[in-house]
């Protein structure tokens, strides 16, 4: 099946901890964005990436860091930087240009610290 | 700053009835929208979208309209069955802001048997 994979579903991590949130797509999508949701709110955009080894800031990078070294994946690592880090984690992916403007998401990752 | 916002935080509606969902955008260089369902837990689920080249858009018992005039956008779902019970957010795309979307806080629907 085509689609995008996030692992883990539910991840604890102790103060002070990196965590990496993997998230991996087949649909050779070009783009692919990380986005943080809280309790009863809407997403914010952590980090993109439009093509292989290039990425962009969000609206609320500080405390993260991705890599993106192939084009089906893109990493999220969670840093002991990040002060709330408690969260779901949404990863998504689009193809880039006018043939695509849908942004499709992953079915999520939980993340709590402990 | 420029926002996408929801008028209303929770939307009840009988079973059968038609429901209708409004999102007010503020940024008038949007050229994209789309509405999202998102279930407890799951990631949100594309619905429908429509361009700013247009004000009505048809999917199967959804209808997107979109009034650029008053900024307005709003989704609405004939027929809502329990199964339409989640979270609905609409997004924007500004024209020339790297394909980024910028989502509002989302609507509550509850369908009530």
């Amino acid at each position: 099946d085509g689609g995008i994979t996030q692992s883990p579903k539910y991840l604890f991590r102790k103060e002070g901890q990196n965590v990496t949130l993997s998230c991996e797509q087949n649909l050779n999508h070009d783009a692919m964005y990380w986005y943080r949701q809280d309790p009863g709110q809407g997403l914010r955009l952590i980090y993109y990436s439009q093509i292989v080894n290039d990425f962009q800031k969000g609206d609320i990078a500080e405390g993260y860091s991705v890599s993106r070294e192939k084009k089906e994946s893109f990493p999220l690592t969670v840093t002991s930087a990040q002060k709330n880090p408690t969260a779901f984690y949404l990863c998504a992916s689009k193809i880039t240009g006018l043939a695509g403007n849908t942004i499709y998401f992953g079915e999520g990752s939980w993340l709590t610290v402990v | 700053g420029e926002s996408v916002g929801l008028h209303l935080p929770t939307l009840s509606v009988q079973e059968g009835d038609n429901s209708i969902i409004n999102c007010a955008y503020s940024n008038s260089a949007s050229d994209y929208f789309i509405w999202y369902k998102q279930e407890s837990g799951k990631g949100p689920q594309f619905i429908i979208d429509i361009r700013s080249n247009m004000d009505k858009r048809q999917g199967q018992r959804v209808t997107v309209l979109l009034n650029k005039t008053v900024k307005h956008l709003s989704l609405q779902i004939a027929a809502t069955q329990p199964g339409d019970s989640a979270v609905y957010f609409c997004a924007e795309r500004v024209t020339g802001g790297g394909n980024k979307l910028t989502f509002g806080t989302g609507t509550q629907l509850k369908v009530e048997l």
